[in-house]
């Protein structure tokens, strides 16, 4: 069985400061890992996504993640956040070899920029 | 491309009755999931559809939550009879294939209050 951690729910950052969301999880199989953003009363964006190759991913809006196999991290990075930015983060991670896999997700994180 | 349709976007119900949702995906994708979200956790798998089979519901609360998709297009919910703790956003997905590195399309959701 694979688990999420986020162990932060909430991140308060002033604008064009950077930012990093945490997240780590916990898997015996490899594994495909993501991150979503959701905006108040909205489904779930994907930002980035990492399936193999390169650990360093880039996303959408500026926002990047570095996968980290020995520490089991991938922690969302933005050097300059801006007010738009404010959402709930999540992770998530999926089974690589499984023929029909779903997505887990961890508990999120709140992204509270303040000017 | 038209995204993922729910409705309703809101619902009220009293502990006991019944309630349903509903969800179109995009066109022409195969897989089909219905998650639930209580406040302040992160999304939780209900069911996952391919096609109009199931292939994962080891997490649907089976004596009172139902699913189908007939037709392998939309899908419906239910929940006979509700309780307090049904209260949360369910979110439909949906994503060409069964594994998540094709990337899941979420919907705006339908947010459930069980008074």
């Amino acid at each position: 069985a694979q688990s999420v951690t986020q162990l932060d729910s909430q991140v308060p950052v002033f604008e064009e400061a950077p930012v990093e969301l945490r997240c780590n999880y916990s898997s015996s199989v490899s594994v495909y890992l993501f991150w979503y953003v959701q905006y108040p009363n909205q489904g779930l964006q994907l930002l980035l996504k990492y399936l193999s190759g390169s650990t360093l991913v880039k996303g959408i809006n500026g926002f990047e993640a570095e996968f980290n196999k020995s520490q089991t991290s991938f922690h969302l990075r933005k050097p300059s956040v801006h007010i738009s930015d404010t959402a709930e983060y999540f992770c998530a991670v999926s089974d690589r070899d499984s023929g029909y896999s779903t997505l887990t997700f961890g508990k999120g994180t709140m992204l509270l920029v303040s000017p | 491309e038209a995204g993922v349709a729910q409705s309703p976007r809101y619902k009220i119900i009293e502990k006991r009755q019944s309630v349903a949702f509903w969800c179109n995906p995009i066109s022409g994708h195969a897989t089909l999931y219905w998650y639930q979200q209580i406040l302040g956790q992160g999304p939780k798998l209900l069911i996952q559809f391919q096609n109009n089979g199931v292939v994962d519901d080891s997490q649907l609360p089976k004596d009172r939550f139902s699913a189908e998709r007939l037709k392998g297009v939309d899908s419906t919910l239910k929940i006979q009879p509700a309780k307090l703790e049904d209260s949360a956003v369910y979110l439909c997905a949906s994503s060409l294939s069964g594994t998540p590195n094709y990337g899941y399309t979420f919907g705006s959701g339908t947010r459930l209050t069980v008074v």
